[in-house]
């Protein structure tokens, strides 16, 4: 079993809908979640940080934690041809510089 | 506040040479990481260097090593290289308290691609 596992893609939503990409993570002991978002060619871009259960809203974006389920999920709203990449889920469970990185969901948002 | 800068972008090297990469944080970042993206492995880990030692370690033989200076920039070096070696090489830094929040975010440099023939 990977450490942090992405719903397989790729993912195909229609401009304006709701993009849903999942994680799952097996080290009960982590403490930080990350999303970032990598345009081909690019490096990871930070999207959002989440550290309690709950949600987490920046604009367009949420984030959901549940750290009883090991899970945690983002949902991009009116969603936008932009927002075609891959996105990679992170988890830090030592705080000591180590992030491990689930394999990333592909999406694409068809105009 | 300028991101997280890394030289070179590109590189190309043949089998059996070394290699050397800089990584230069954002200012008052204390803590660089190193990672290489790999289309058939993803994102793996390297290592962590922190007030100029090595905290963290991933599972890569030790061929890959690292240093930080003192002004919190980073090098990251790979001897003898070899066919798989062939990657993005990125690097991460962060400001880092030790607990969980928003001071452990990492942020990614731009990546040197490096392609060894």
């Amino acid at each position: 079993q990977k450490e942090v596992e992405q719903n397989s893609g790729p993912l195909s939503v229609p401009e304006g809908a709701i993009a849903s990409l999942n994680c799952t993570y097996s080290d009960r002991g982590s403490q930080s979640f990350f999303w970032y978002r990598q345009y081909s060619g690019k490096s990871p871009e930070l999207i959002m940080s989440i550290y309690s259960n709950g949600d987490k809203e920046d604009g367009r974006f949420t984030a959901q934690l549940n750290k009883a389920s090991q899970y945690v999920s983002l949902l991009i709203r009116d969603s936008q041809p932009s927002d075609s990449a891959t996105y990679l889920c992170a988890v830090m469970a030592t705080h000591a510089g180590k992030s491990t990185f689930g394999d990333g969901t592909t999406l694409t948002v068809k105009p | 506040k300028a991101g997280v800068t890394q030289t070179p972008r590109y590189l190309i090297k043949t089998r059996g040479q070394q290699v050397t990469l800089s990584c230069s944080p954002i200012s008052g970042h204390r803590s660089v990481s190193w990672y290489q993206q790999t289309p058939g492995q993803g994102l793996q880990f390297l290592f962590e260097y922190f007030s100029e030692t090595q905290r963290n370690k991933g599972n890569f033989p030790g061929r890959f090593s690292g240093r930080q200076f003192s002004n919190s920039r980073s090098e990251m070096n790979v001897s003898t290289l070899e066919l798989g070696d062939s990657a993005l090489y990125l690097c991460a830094s962060s400001y880092t308290t030790g607990a969980p929040g928003p001071l452990e975010t990492q942020y990614f440099g731009p990546g040197t691609r490096l392609l060894v023939l």
